[in-house]
């Protein structure tokens, strides 16, 4: 059983196109994340939503648009891609991280062209 | 605000070397602290962790000890394999919850036969 699955895996896509990314977790955790990975590796954080609740919202550009239907989702959509997009974007979840930690999903590899 | 320094990479052993990966940190109160793990073209897995001064995290013949007085985390393990490979992230969360996870760049390691 996947605890945090994010669909889809791979996705290319044009500039200025509208795009979504869902993810799930199975873990009863209350808590969800959306991070960004640069090609540097460099993992930022960009929304937690806590009970479908937003909790932290960095500064992401507006065209960023979460959604938390219930707990156990939450999905990322993005308008009007840009180039500087093209990242991996990782969800997760966790129910008291400071104590048990954070679980990631296996991420969705956006390229924007 | 909180930030994590992790050593620059790559670093290249030969199997069976000692690894070393230094980790300071710099946050106010307590922070929970983290390792994860990223092999070539998967998420993040949680390595081990620490929530207390002195505590010290293992798993897989990893281990990081919590230093309040150097504030500092380091990953070690005595001897690696080449299915090691792969990018280690020091992170932390903050004293009095949020549950934001903040990492540093992360290091590469290669080990080679």
């Amino acid at each position: 059983d996947t605890a945090v699955s994010q669909t889809p895996k791979y996705l290319v896509t044009q500039m200025g196109n509208d795009k979504s990314i869902k993810c799930e977790q199975n873990l009863g955790h209350d808590t969800m994340y959306w991070y960004k990975q640069d090609s540097k590796k460099f993992l930022k954080i960009m929304f937690s939503y806590n009970n479908k609740e937003l909790i932290i919202n960095e500064t992401v550009p507006n065209r960023f648009s979460p959604k938390s239907p219930d707990k156990a989702h939450l999905n990322l959509h993005i308008n009007s891609l840009e180039l500087g997009d093209s990242a991996v974007y990782f969800c997760a979840s966790s129910q008291g991280g400071r104590v048990y930690g954070y679980t990631f999903g296996s991420g969705t590899r956006l390229t924007v062209v | 605000g909180d930030s994590v320094t992790q050593m620059e990479g790559p670093v290249t052993l030969s199997e069976e070397a000692f690894l070393t990966i230094n980790c300071t940190y710099t946050a106010t109160g307590y922070p929970s602290l983290f390792w994860y793990v990223q092999y070539p073209g998967e998420g993040l897995q949680l390595l081990l962790k620490a929530t207390k001064a002195d505590d010290k995290g293992s798993n897989k013949g990893f281990e990081a000890t919590y230093r309040k007085e150097t504030t500092s985390f380091h990953l070690e393990k005595g001897s690696v394999q080449v299915s090691d490979s792969a990018v280690y992230f020091c992170a932390l969360t903050p004293t009095g919850g949020g549950n934001k996870l903040t990492f540093g760049t992360g290091t590469q390691l290669k080990v080679e036969l």
